[in-house]
Formats: structure tokens, sequence, C-alpha cells
């Protein structure tokens, strides 16, 4: 079953504009992370957030993580035409047997118009 | 690096024939998995590894084996098409299964008739 639920399900948004996706779970997480899927590709990775982290920063992206609220935001800031692709956020919980497992939400579809 | 690659790109069987899907990486990741991605379902996991020799099932695994022999390669094999496995596969590896981001191949969208 997938852990992780990223809203809206579909962003549109001009270029310059800053795009929020927000991510919820359900189950306690050691990390979460957040990939990016252009048009039939393979996912790529953007940025992790351990469970003890509460916010952190690679370049645009700005992550956030409340786990008292076992929720997490990205934020794209300065928006590019380039940044038009699927979001997806990761949960890595414990699933047994010493291993860890990724679980996937459904994503966000953020366009961006140039 | 070539990273995680995957082969065919794409493939069309019909009902009941089985093949074998191809990944390998040359990270030296112990990690590797194989996830289907279906329209609005996001990835779900079907097999993973820990490392050579060692296998376990995901979330979806009826209808595919897997083996480990090498730290490299870990294929999938569907044993009888069905169209219920239309789909597109990724492999992705990790250096670990903790902590450690997964790297994605480019994937293969599969139909199955």
């Amino acid at each position: 079953s997938q852990q992780g639920e990223e809203d809206p399900q579909a962003l549109s948004i001009q270029e310059g504009e800053n795009a929020t996706m927000n991510c919820s779970y359900k189950t306690s997480i050691n990390n979460l992370q957040w990939y990016r899927q252009n048009s039939g590709r393979g996912l790529v990775h953007l940025i992790l957030i351990r469970s003890n982290e509460r916010e952190k920063h690679s370049g645009r992206l700005r992550v956030t993580l409340d786990t008292s609220k076992k929720s997490s935001s990205l934020l794209i800031t300065a928006s590019r035409a380039a940044d038009t692709a699927s979001y997806f956020c990761a949960t890595d919980a414990y699933s047994g047997a010493g291993s860890y497992q990724l679980t996937f939400g459904k994503g966000t579809k953020l366009s961006v118009i140039p | 690096n070539a990273g995680v690659t995957q082969t065919p790109k794409f493939q069309v069987l019909k009902t009941g024939q089985s093949m074998t899907l191809q990944c390998a990486q040359d990270m030296n990741h112990e990690y590797m998995s194989w996830y289907r991605q279906d329209p609005g379902m996001g990835l779900r996991l079907i097999h993973y590894s820990v490392g050579a020799g060692i296998t376990d099932q995901g979330e979806v695994p009826n209808g595919y084996n897997v083996s480990r022999s090498t730290t490299e390669d870990f294929p999938l094999r569907l044993l009888s098409a069905a169209p219920s496995q239309t789909s597109v596969y990724f492999c992705a590896s990790s250096y670990s299964t903790v902590n450690y981001e997964q790297y994605f191949g480019p994937g293969t969208r599969l139909t199955v008739t």
C-alpha cells in the first residue's frame, strides 16, 4: 500500500512563480525523499530529509518535514519551464526482517507555463 | 559510470509468453529493486535484493521472479504474461536500504496483448 499521498494531484503555474507540493504519510519514518520524473523518463532524486531534520535546502528547492503531523512540503522557488515534471514523495520505513523500503506516493504533476 | 541500465526499452508480449527484463548497475550498490508504474498508481515495489544471493518480495510480487547472482545484475522474469502486467517497469539501486537515495534506470514499457 502507498504510504505517501501528494497534494495537489496537479498544479499549473506561470514561470517565475513558486510551486508548493505537499506529502502526507501514515507511519513512522526514517527519512522522506522527493523525486522528479520527466515525461517518459526514470525518477531522479532531488532531496532527502531525515526524521530528525525540520528543513533542508538545495538550490531552488526547500523541503520541510513535520513528523508530528506526518507531513512534508516541497517548495520550488522561481519556477522555470524545465521544472515541468511529476514530483513524488517517498518514505523510508522499516518493513521487517532488518529491511527498510521506500514507499512512493502517486505524485503531483507540475506544469510551468512560459 | 553508466549508472542503472535497463533493456529492452519497449516490449510487446502476447498473453502467456514469458520474458526477462534486464537491469544492471555499475556503482557497486548492494541494494536493487524493481518497481512498476501504472497511471494514477505511483510506483509499487515488486521485488528487491539487499545483496547477491538475497531477494525478497515487495508489495506486488505475483507473476514475477527475480534472482541476484552478481552485485551488478538484477533481472526480472515474467513467467506467463497477463494483460494486467502491462506497465512501465523501473529498476533502481542504492548503496544501502537506509537513508540513501535510489538511482533509477530509464524504464521498460511493456504491453501485454
